[in-house]
Formats: C-alpha cells, structure tokens, sequence
C-alpha cells in the first residue's frame, strides 16, 4: 500500500540554524499538508499545497517558514531561523484533489529538536 | 471557531474489555469527522470516517457514529486487543475551501494482557 515518506526521523539542530524537513508524498495525490505537534498538545495545521502554490496556511505559518515542491517526488519544509519554540514532530500529509481531498494520508513524523 | 475535545487519557484496560472513548465537536455546518490512531513510532493513521449525520464509521472492529444532535463521534470497540493500545485522535475537516484537519488532543491507551 503506498505510503507517505518523511527524513529524517530525527533531528537535532542548533538554535538558529536552519533545517529542511524532507516528505515524499503518495504519487498521484495532489495536495500536500505539514502539520506539527509540540510535545503533549494537539496537532496543528501548518500549511497546504496544492498546484505548485501555497493553498492554506495557519497562524503559526510565519515568514520563518518555507515549502517547496523541487522536483516530481519531494516535498520540503524549511524553517530558516530555528527558535526553541519550534521543537515538535513533524508530520506531512498528502490527500487526492476533489470530494477525495477531505481523507489525508500521514507520514510517520519528523521529530525536530532545537537546542 | 471549530475545535474538538476528547476524554483525556491514559485509558487503561485489559484484554477483551469493552471501549468507549468520547468525542465531541464545535463546528459550523456539517464537517466530515475521523478518528485516527499512532502506534508506537509510526505516523497518523485513518482509522474510520464519517462524512454526514448518523454515518457510522467502521475499521478493525472500531466503530464511531456521526450524532449531530449531541455533536458527538464516540469511538467504541467491543474487545480490546493489546494491539490496540496506541494513541486515538479524533478529528474534523469543514467542507469547502478549508484545508486543515483539525484534532483533539489525543487519548493514550494501554491495554493489558
């Protein structure tokens, strides 16, 4: 069955360093979501993409944060300046456009650490 | 704005007893609602679903049914495994133009051989 993809599983970074999370979606599905969770509270929205552009985007979506599609495959997030705040797993999400896109696939997480 | 609220956790049963984890939900007009379910180290997982009023979802031997009435989707299963013991996220999506699912906090259960 196919599966959402995520590197690395962990990372551990320096407090204003910048990192990339890595997703590979399910191919065929068109619409690609990052959520996150802090540690013992919920999941939360970040972002939607869909056709090479940004559909959606939360709150928490600040101009720290980046998403791109470099090539047929890979989905990236990109948090330029980490702050201490920004430690949490990081999960991405794919889904098929139309009355399909309501039922998101989940990849395992990334588990970010900012020292 | 939309939010969900689940019992909190720990849940902790023995095998082959009877599961009920409580869901309710704030929304305006009538969201699409799932459960979802962690295992230890892996990722979000669609459990079931349910996409209008009195829908019942069904997976695994899980149930929830859509109740509009009580804006609830009480999960249920009547025999636990110890399989099952994993974290259960309920969750709503709006219909429309709204991309986000949105979820509550989790319940963490344990079940016990």
């Amino acid at each position: 069955e196919p599966e959402v993809t995520q590197t690395p599983s962990h990372q551990v970074t320096q407090m204003g360093q910048e990192v990339i999370l890595r997703c590979v979606p399910i191919s065929n599905h068109l619409y690609f979501y990052w959520y996150r969770q802090i540690l013992g509270q919920k999941v939360e929205f970040l972002v939607s993409f869909y056709n090479n552009e940004i559909s959606e985007k939360s709150e928490i979506f600040d101009d720290q944060f980046s998403v791109e599609r470099p090539d047929g495959s890979n989905f990236t997030l990109k948090i330029r300046s980490t702050k201490l705040e920004d430690s949490a797993m990081y999960f991405c999400a794919s889904s098929f456009s139309g009355q399909l896109r309501e039922t998101q696939y989940f990849g395992p997480g990334t588990r970010l650490l900012v020292l | 704005g939309n939010s969900v609220t689940q019992m909190e956790g720990p849940v902790t049963l023995s095998e082959e007893a009877f599961l009920t984890i409580n869901c309710t939900y704030t929304a305006t007009g009538y969201p699409s609602l799932f459960w979802y379910v962690q295992y230890p180290g892996e990722g979000l997982q669609l459990l079931l679903k349910a996409t209008k009023a009195d829908d019942k979802g069904s997976n695994k031997g899980f149930e929830a049914t859509y109740r509009k009435e009580t804006t609830s989707f009480h999960l249920e299963k009547g025999s636990v495994q110890v399989s099952d013991s994993a974290v259960y996220f309920c969750a709503l999506k709006s219909r429309g133009r709204d991309d986000k699912i949105i979820f509550g906090k989790g319940t963490r259960l344990h079940i016990l051989p």
